[in-house]
Formats: structure tokens, sequence, C-alpha cells
């Protein structure tokens, strides 16, 4: 089985400065990656996926991933927040062979002017 | 356009009453899923469908039942044996081929009276 661990429910950051949200998952085989961003009272919208090949993955809004597949990671970062981008991510693993999509608990974003 | 609609976005439910969600897509997927997301916690799978008329349970099926008669409809319902309804209640669907990257519905809020 698989598992996900955002090791931080909540980070604020000032608008413009760098943000790094950290995501470590556990499984026995080959896994495929994904960010998404929740924003309040809504449904959850794709960032960014990792599949193969290259391990920096550019998704939408400057948004950002590295795969470490020696630390089982896959952390998000954005260089320059917005205001805009205060929501909620959530990282996700799914088995190459299986069909089920694992959840992280979430990382709850809060840009302060 | 293209997308995953649910409704209604507001549901009450009253005690020992049965309610239906209903997640509608045109994207043309062959696979559905239900998820409910409680606060701080990531989205737990309630039930999926890979093809119209088979379903899967997820991890907390119990209190729950779905249906897939047409492809583009996978409605949920909440039986009044799910004896903590009250959640966030998120539907997606997947692209076919690897990997089935699943997108997200607006979601629904069941609350309890």
């Amino acid at each position: 089985a698989q598992s996900v661990t955002q090791l931080d429910s909540q980070v604020p950051v000032f608008e413009e400065a760098p943000v790094e949200l950290r995501c470590n998952y556990s499984s026995s085989v080959s896994v495929y990656l994904f960010w998404y961003v929740q924003y309040p009272n809504q449904g959850l919208q794709l960032l960014l996926k990792y599949l193969s090949g290259s391990t920096l993955v550019k998704g939408i809004n400057g948004f950002e991933a590295e795969f470490n597949k020696s630390q089982t990671s896959f952390h998000l970062r954005k260089p320059s927040v917005h205001i805009s981008d205060t929501a909620e991510y959530f990282c996700a693993v799914k088995q190459a062979a299986g069909n089920k999509l694992t959840f992280g608990g979430g990382t709850r974003v809060l840009v302060k002017p | 356009d293209g997308g995953i609609t649910q409704s209604p976005k507001y549901l009450f439910r009253k005690e020992g009453q049965n309610v239906t969600l209903s997640c509608e897509q045109n994207l043309n997927h062959d696979a559905m899923y239900w998820y409910r997301q409680d606060p701080g916690q990531g989205l737990r799978l309630i039930y999926y469908s890979q093809i119209v008329n088979d379903f899967q349970k997820g991890d907390i099926a119990e209190g729950y039942s779905v249906s897939r008669e047409k492809k583009e409809s996978f409605p949920l319902t909440v039986t009044s044996a799910q004896k903590n309804p009250t959640a966030f209640y998120l539907c997606a669907s997947s692209t076919p081929g690897i990997p089935r990257t699943q997108y997200f519905g607006p979601g629904t809020r069941l609350l309890v009276l």
C-alpha cells in the first residue's frame, strides 16, 4: 500500500517570497505523483504531475516540483507567491499499475501582504 | 465547455433520510470517482467506477451507494446508515491511458439538520 505525508499543515508566507511545500511518499513499486490546489469551497485543480523522465516538473501558475526517488519526495515550489496563491495544496500518489489515487493531508498556504 | 458538474452545491439531510448527490461529466471519461473531504484531512475514496454498470468500493464505502447506468453520470447516495455524513463531497473522472489523471468537479457540501 502507498501513503503520502505532507509535512506542514500550514505555511504562512509573505507576498513575493518563495514557498516550498514538502511531500514524502512510501510505495514499494513505481509511482506517478501529482500536486493539486484547492481554493475555498471549490474542487481540486491539477497543478502538475510527474510521470517519468526529467525530475523537475513545471506546472501552471508558476509552480514547479522536483521528484527525488532516493528520498521518496516530491516537493512543490514557487519562487514568488501572490495573494491569489492562498489555498490548500494536496500531494497525491498513484501506483503505476493501480487505479487508486492516495492523497496527503494537505498544506494550507496563507499569503500575507 | 467540457467539464464535471456536481449538484446541488449545498445539500441538507434530515435524520434517517437518504440523499443523492449528482455528478455528470461530458469529458468522455470512462472512470469516475467519489471522495469525501473532512476539515483538515485529505480526500478519502468512497467508490469508483471504471466502466458503465461496474463499480468498486473504496476505503470508506459503508453507508454509501452508487450506480453507473450511463457513462456520463455517477450519482452517490448517502444513506441513513451513514452516521456522520457532514462533509464536502468531490466527484472526479479520469483520462484513459497511462496514467489516469483525475479531474475534479466543484463539490457538494452536505450538512445535517
